[in-house]
């Protein structure tokens, strides 16, 4: 089952340009990671941003994490087109043997347009 | 750097056949992970294994087993490969997070299987 939903299932911009996207999730959680992952290629992870953060950053990366409104965004700050890429959002889920597996949104749809 | 490495890019083979896909990891990593990738679905978990022979079913483990008899090496196997189980497959790794907690994961270039 997913858990993280990822906003907008698609984003095109213009290369120099922020882009922003939206990760919501539906129970509590430990931690709340992102995730790149260029056309036809495994992820990449970007950041992980723990329950008891607010804000992360990482170079042009900036990461926000609302635990009130169960809600993450991502911002990508001058774009290039090398950011051209589905992003992916994924929380935790704790099974019986509690061990943490992690749950997957379906991902953004980054293009930047050169 | 961490490195995974999944035994084949693209892989086709017929309806029936046994399937092995072979994922190793260069970093002594304690967990590791097989997704499949379809679109519209996302990644989904099949199996995991937290250690050297043991194993736990992920969402979709039907028709699918697995096998880590060493720490680096974790294998996914098809028993008898079927038109459905056409998807990308990806491996990943990661250290075993303290209690409460799951880490980055390292994934694998991946491996396109199509069954005909």
């Amino acid at each position: 089952s997913q858990q993280g939903e990822e906003d907008p299932q698609a984003l095109s911009i213009q290369e120099g340009e922020n882009a922003t996207m939206n990760c919501s999730y539906k129970t509590s959680i430990n931690n709340l990671q992102w995730y790149r992952q260029n056309s036809g290629r495994g992820l990449v992870h970007l950041i992980l941003i723990r329950s008891n953060e607010r804000e992360k950053h990482s170079g042009r990366l900036r990461v926000t994490l609302d635990t009130s409104k169960k809600s993450s965004s991502l911002l990508i700050t001058a774009s290039r087109a090398a950011d051209t890429a589905s992003y992916f959002c994924a929380t935790v889920r704790i099974n019986a043997g509690n061990n943490r597996k992690l749950i997957w949104g379906l991902g953004t749809s980054l293009a930047v347009n050169p | 750097d961490v490195k995974v490495t999944q035994s084949s890019r693209y892989l086709v083979k017929r309806t029936g056949e046994k399937v092995f896909l072979e994922c190793v990891q260069d970093m002594d990593h304690e967990n590791m992970f097989w997704y499949r990738q379809d679109p519209g679905l996302g990644l989904r978990l099949i199996y995991f294994s937290y250690d050297v022979k043991m194993k736990e079913k992920g969402d979709i483990p039907e028709g699918y087993s697995v096998s880590r008899e060493k720490k680096e090496r974790f294998s996914l196997i098809l028993e008898s490969a079927s038109t459905n189980q056409t998807s990308m497959y990806l491996c990943a790794s990661s250290v075993k997070g303290l209690a409460g907690s799951a880490r980055a994961q390292y994934f694998g270039p991946g491996t396109r299987l199509t069954v005909l």
